[in-house]
């Protein structure tokens, strides 16, 4: 079956535009998380969903950063004013719960100019 | 200190070589501990999966953990060069805990 899907896979900005990247999860996976990469680092947790609700968002840096999942499924992140150091690889994961494995999808390459 | 530590390498061994892999961990609490891979320009994909102390094969992989250390490894056996690509080791504490904590990631190539 289909996977995590991500888009756009590349995305060039400047500085202080806002961006909004995408993540399909795998079909009734419920649990939905946000993840960051940095170059030469591991992912980071940003933000978890279960459901339509974000139960834990302790790991955005920001109030630049939001994200939403209005209907269960498809979730947005949204970065505004972005900065150089927001730079980064957006990973988007699903599970079929919160304890269940994670299944990440490709990515999202953000370059902030 | 970091909660999770791991040699980011590069690490390049031949074609059949043996390969260990390795992350300390500070947090008593973490309970289960994965190894992803992750090739270029892809997201991480789950290779591995250990809750308690001891070791889990794999095919060509064995993990192997060590609760009393704090010391989780990865071996793969027989390397070929498929299996160049980051190793990502990745730790929770379980319960209702969600979180995935990973290292830094092993940089590995396996030269035909």
């Amino acid at each position: 079956g289909a996977g995590v899907s991500q888009t756009p896979s590349n995305k060039v900005t400047e500085k202080g535009k806002y961006v909004e990247l995408r993540c399909d999860p795998i079909s009734g996976h419920t649990a939905l998380y946000w993840y960051r990469q940095s170059l030469g680092q591991g992912p980071e947790f940003l933000i978890y969903f279960q459901g339509t609700g974000a139960a834990d968002d302790s790991g955005l840096p920001n109030d630049r950063f939001f994200a939403v999942r209005p209907e269960g499924s498809v979730s947005t992140l949204k970065i505004q004013r972005t900065e150089r150091g927001d730079s980064a690889v957006y990973l988007c994961a699903s599970s079929t719960g919160p304890q269940e494995t994670q299944y990440f999808g490709p990515g999202t390459r953000l370059l902030v100019l | 200190q970091k909660e999770v530590e791991q040699d980011p390498g590069p690490l390049s061994v031949p074609e059949g070589a043996i390969v260990s892999l390795n992350c300390t961990y500070s947090n008593s609490a973490f309970q289960y501990f994965m190894w992803y891979r992750q090739y270029s320009r892809k997201g991480p994909e789950l290779l591995m999966y250990t809750y308690s102390s001891g070791n889990k094969e794999d095919g060509r992989f064995t993990a192997q953990v060590d609760k009393s250390s704090k010391y989780i490894s990865l071996f793969i056996r027989d390397s070929q060069p498929s299996d160049s690509a980051t190793y990502l080791c990745a730790i929770n504490s379980g319960g209702s805990n969600y979180k995935l904590t990973f290292g830094k990631g092993t940089l590995l190539t396996v030269n035909p």
